[in-house]
């Protein structure tokens, strides 16, 4: 099945670093949807996008749907222990169907 | 306020058994989703009804066959369990209009290991 890429695959960062994210396509997509996933537990949603160019804060988190609405990017600014977990975007590819990215696993060094 | 919930947690069968995860919704959202995410962490998509209706089937082998005999709930039955089968599988449930609102919202998760 179809799958988004996303880059960095993992990263190690120190506490207080800004961190950036992000998620390209072969397709376009009208929305974009930003999740992060504890161990354990199900994706929870962070940030949704419905507009090319459009950037949304929710926090210290700020995405951006591209221009090209073939990606879109996540950042986190001053990162705390807390952001660690993996970092989904997710595409939703025509009525009914979301297409999930390979994932970005954030590690912060305190 | 559970927004989307999954039973069980955990599920440990062995091969050959038949077994079900239910899930519920209390959003009023009118479409639900079941995904598998495998030990990479991929999250794949396997159904999603919209009011009742089976809308994508994505190749799932046909031994696993979902039900919704409501718009808040989609239950996932599995029939002669096999060792690939063991993965965490998630329920999802969004609101497919208005186009504003197609935030999708996951349960928490079931865990199934098949020996």
């Amino acid at each position: 099945g179809q799958q988004l890429n996303q880059s960095p695959q993992s990263m190690f960062i120190q506490e207080g670093e800004d961190v950036s994210m992000n998620c390209t396509s072969s397709s376009i997509f009208n929305t974009w949807l930003w999740y992060k996933q504890d161990p354990g537990e199900g994706p929870v949603l962070l940030i949704a996008l419905y507009k090319a160019g459009e950037l949304t804060s929710n926090g210290r988190l700020t995405a951006q749907f591209g221009i090209t609405r073939k990606d879109s990017f996540l950042n986190i600014s001053a990162s705390i222990p807390s952001d660690v977990g993996i970092y989904f975007c997710a595409g939703k590819g025509g009525t009914y169907k979301y297409i999930f990215g390979t994932g970005t696993r954030l590690k912060v060094l305190a | 306020d559970t927004a989307v919930s999954q039973t069980p947690k955990y599920l440990v069968t062995q091969m050959g058994n038949d077994k079900s995860i239910k899930c519920e919704q209390n959003l009023g959202h009118d479409t639900m989703y079941w995904y598998k995410q495998d030990s990479k962490k991929f999250l794949k998509i396997m159904f999603s009804y919209n009011n009742k209706e089976l809308i994508i089937n994505e190749t799932v082998p046909n031994r696993f066959s979902p039900k919704s005999p409501d718009k808040a709930h989609l239950n996932l039955h599995i029939n002669s369990l096999e060792l690939g089968d063991s993965a965490v599988y998630f329920c999802a449930s969004s609101q497919d209009q208005p186009r504003q609102s197609y935030e999708q919202y996951f349960g928490p998760g079931t865990r199934l290991t098949v020996t």
